[in-house]
C-alpha cells in the first residue's frame, strides 16, 4: 500500500516549457487535490477533483490544467511554465465527499524549479 | 474570505521544554480543524478536532479548539530534537478544500 505517489521528485524547466506532474493513489479515495508551496505562503490549493470526472479550481488555479484520468490518478498540467511557478506541488487524496470528516494524505511532493 | 492564522511563526526551543502553538481561523461553515507535522516532505497527519473543549492526545502531543474563541492550540511536552518541523493548521469548512495557515516552524536543540 504505497498510499499517495507523486512523480517526478526533482524537474527543472526553462521558462515557456510544458510539463506533466503525475499523482496516483491506491487508497480508493474519491477526492483528490494539487497544492503547491512556497516559502512563508503555506499550502495553497490550485485545482481539485471531487470525484472522478469532475475537476474545479481553487484558490490559485492560472497557468496550471488537470485530468481525472481515472479513481486513481490527478495529473497537473502547466501548458507554458512561468518562474512564478517554481514551488513545491503536493498532491492529496481523502476518503469522500464534503460533508465528511476525514483527513486529506498527501504525496512527496514534486520539486519544480522553472529557471 | 476564510482565513487561518498560525503564531508564532518561528520558534526555537531547547530540548525538555514545553511549547505551544496556536492557531485562529475565520470560516464559514465551519468543519474541522487539522493539524500536520511536516518534516521536510509530505505533511503527515496529526490531529483532526471537531468540537470544542475535547482534548486529543497522542504521546506527548495533545491539542484542543476552542470554537467560540475560533482558535486552537497544540502543546508538546518534553520537546526532542526530532520533534524539530513545520506544524501546519488546517480547517475544512462545507466545501472540499483545507485551506492552510502558514505553519509555525519549530526547531528544537540539544
Amino acid at each position: 500500500n504505497a498510499g499517495v505517489t507523486q512523480t517526478p521528485k526533482f524537474q527543472v524547466l526553462k521558462t515557456g516549457q510544458s510539463m506533466t506532474l503525475q499523482c496516483a493513489q491506491d487508497m480508493n479515495h474519491n477526492s483528490m487535490y494539487w497544492y503547491r508551496q512556497d516559502p512563508g505562503m503555506g499550502l495553497r490549493l490550485i485545482y481539485y477533483s471531487a470525484s472522478e470526472g469532475t475537476t474545479d479550481k481553487g484558490e490559485v488555479p492560472n497557468g496550471y490544467n488537470v485530468s481525472r484520468l481515472n479513481k486513481r490518478e490527478f495529473s497537473l498540467r502547466l501548458e507554458s511554465a512561468a518562474p512564478s511557478q517554481t514551488s513545491v506541488y503536493f498532491c492529496a487524496s481523502s476518503p469522500d465527499d464534503r460533508y465528511s470528516y476525514n483527513e486529506q494524505f498527501f504525496g512527496p511532493g514534486t520539486r519544480l524549479t522553472v529557471l | 474570505e476564510d482565513k487561518v492564522v498560525q503564531s508564532p511563526l518561528s520558534l526555537v526551543v531547547h530540548e525538555g521544554d514545553t511549547v505551544t502553538l496556536n492557531c485562529s481561523y475565520e470560516v464559514t461553515n465551519f468543519r474541522s480543524l487539522l493539524w500536520y507535522k511536516q518534516e521536510k516532505k509530505a505533511p503527515t497527519f496529526l490531529f483532526m478536532l471537531t468540537s470544542s473543549g475535547i482534548e486529543k492526545k497522542s504521546g506527548r502531543l495533545s491539542s484542543i479548539l476552542d470554537k467560540k474563541e475560533l482558535f486552537s492550540i497544540l502543546n508538546i511536552t518534553a520537546t526532542q530534537t526530532g520533534d524539530s518541523a513545520v506544524y501546519l493548521c488546517a480547517v475544512k469548512n462545507s466545501g472540499y478544500a483545507l485551506n492552510f495557515g502558514k505553519g509555525t516552524s519549530l526547531l528544537v536543540t540539544p
